[in-house]
């Protein structure tokens, strides 16, 4: 039973448009959300994070919204760029515990 | 700065043949986990640990053993290879439970 859940296993863009990964969770007790980002043949990469008692957190070109009534966060990223292009994994974790949880992934092709 | 250095970045096993992947991190972080990938699977988590000298279970540990002597090593032992366990290994290490550094990662065949 996966407890994080994406989806959408891949995403096409136009450079330039926005990129919008979605994410659902089934654990009520998670409390901190995370997004990394991998590229072929590295280790995922830290991008953005929430907690559960904010709804919005921007970064740069980056925002994750999280939704907890109905369980579901996203990443938007604006402008896409084709240096995005990469794997995107949403990550959940609850509190005291350091058994981060991930989804499948979703694999984001940005066309120049 | 080397950050997390997995080795090898890639293996070949033979059934029943055991192995140790090393990490290491340079960071002085308290907390190192291993990981692997498997295609539609994310990252499951396999063992980890929140400081020298003590380590838990995660998702899916079995079959796998750590042990942590020092704050900057955290092996991970496969003691008899199954094809099972052909994936994509990486290690992570964080001075909280917030976000991440990963290693390169070790590809392992079993065959």
């Amino acid at each position: 039973d996966q407890q994080v859940k994406q989806n959408s296993p891949s995403l096409s863009v136009q450079e330039g448009r926005i990129s919008i990964l979605n994410c659902d969770y089934t654990n009520s007790m998670f409390d901190y959300f995370l997004w990394y980002k991998k590229y072929p043949a590295e280790g995922p990469t830290f991008l953005i994070s929430i907690s559960s008692i904010k709804d919005k957190n921007e970064d740069g070109r980056f925002t994750v919204f999280l939704n907890k009534s109905a369980k579901h966060l996203s990443l938007h990223i604006v402008p896409s760029q084709p240096g995005d292009s990469a794997v995107y994994f949403c990550a959940a974790s609850a509190p005291g515990g350091f058994k981060t949880i991930f989804g499948a992934g979703t694999r984001l092709f940005v066309k120049a | 700065n080397a950050g997390v250095t997995q080795t090898p970045k890639f293996r070949v096993l033979k059934t029943g043949q055991s192995m140790t992947l090393l990490c290491a991190q340079d960071m002085n972080h308290e907390y190192m986990y291993w990981y692997r990938q498997d295609p539609g699977m994310g990252l499951r988590l396999i063992h980890y640990s929140v400081g020298a000298g003590i380590t838990d279970q995660g998702e899916v540990p079995n079959g796998y053993n750590v042990s942590r002597s020092t704050t900057e090593d955290f092996p991970l032992r496969l003691l008899s290879a199954a094809p099972s366990q052909t994936s994509v290994y990486f290690c992570a290490s964080s001075s909280d439970r917030l976000d991440a550094f990963f290693g390169q990662g070790t590809r392992l065949t079993v065959v």
